[in-house]
């Protein structure tokens, strides 16, 4: 079926580092891609969306890449905090866009050690 | 103030009852929807409406029977529970069919 897949299911860093989280999608006529945290007992929040005609685009301390070549997309955090544990999800939006639907990847845990 | 709010956020009941979840957005938005997580964490939509009028229905059993009477919100009755109910359903809203989507804090549904 549809999915975005992510390379890893868990990342372990140590605060202060640099984290990337990588995910593949599937969908070439995917236009739109958006990354969510996720924290226990919470809904997802979003983190930072690209489009398409993008490569790049920064947020606060996050950082989405976009490689359309390959399928690949990657979130980084810098300086990672222990606030930042939580699961990531990316997501992709179809261009022929079904009412908005988001196709979302399995999720990445991050865990930060003090 | 919550920008997407559903009730409950737990609740716990027996196969064969019926229940309902509500969600409300005060984001002014469209597009109002319903996403499932399984316990795997696993996120897929079910169903999808925009200006109270259904886009998406995701191949989802007619047991779940969702139900948008204005704009700001968006209601999911169950028939019927199952165990295989047992998840947490997300309401989200946007401000069109292409916006960000924005997720409430969900509901915890445990069928025994």
């Amino acid at each position: 079926g549809e999915s975005v897949g992510l390379h890893l299911p868990t990342l372990s860093v140590q605060e202060g580092d640099n984290s990337i989280i990588n995910c593949a999608y599937s969908n070439s006529a995917s236009d739109y891609f958006i990354w969510y945290k996720q924290e226990s007992g919470k809904g997802p929040q979003f983190i930072i969306d690209i489009r398409s005609n993008m490569d790049k685009r920064q947020g606060q301390r996050v950082t989405v890449l976009l490689n359309k070549t390959v399928k690949h997309l990657s979130l980084q955090i810098a300086a990672t905090q222990p606030g930042d544990s939580a699961v990531y999800f990316c997501a992709e939006r179809p261009s022929y866009n079904q009412g908005g639907k988001l196709i979302f990847g399995q999720g990445t845990e991050l865990s930060v050690k003090p | 103030d919550t920008a997407v709010s559903q009730t409950p956020k737990y609740l716990v009941t027996q196969m064969g009852n019926d229940k309902s979840i509500k969600c409300e957005q005060n984001l002014g938005h469209d597009t109002m929807y319903w996403y499932k997580q399984d316990s795997k964490k696993f996120l897929k939509i079910m169903f999808s409406y925009n200006n109270k009028e259904l886009i998406i229905n995701e191949t989802v059993p007619n047991r779940f029977s969702p139900k948008s009477p204005d704009k700001a919100h968006l209601n999911l009755h169950i028939n019927s529970l199952e165990l295989g109910d047992s998840a947490v359903y997300f309401c989200a809203s946007s401000l069109t069919t292409r916006g960000t989507i924005y997720f409430g804090e969900g509901s915890w549904l445990t069928v025994v």
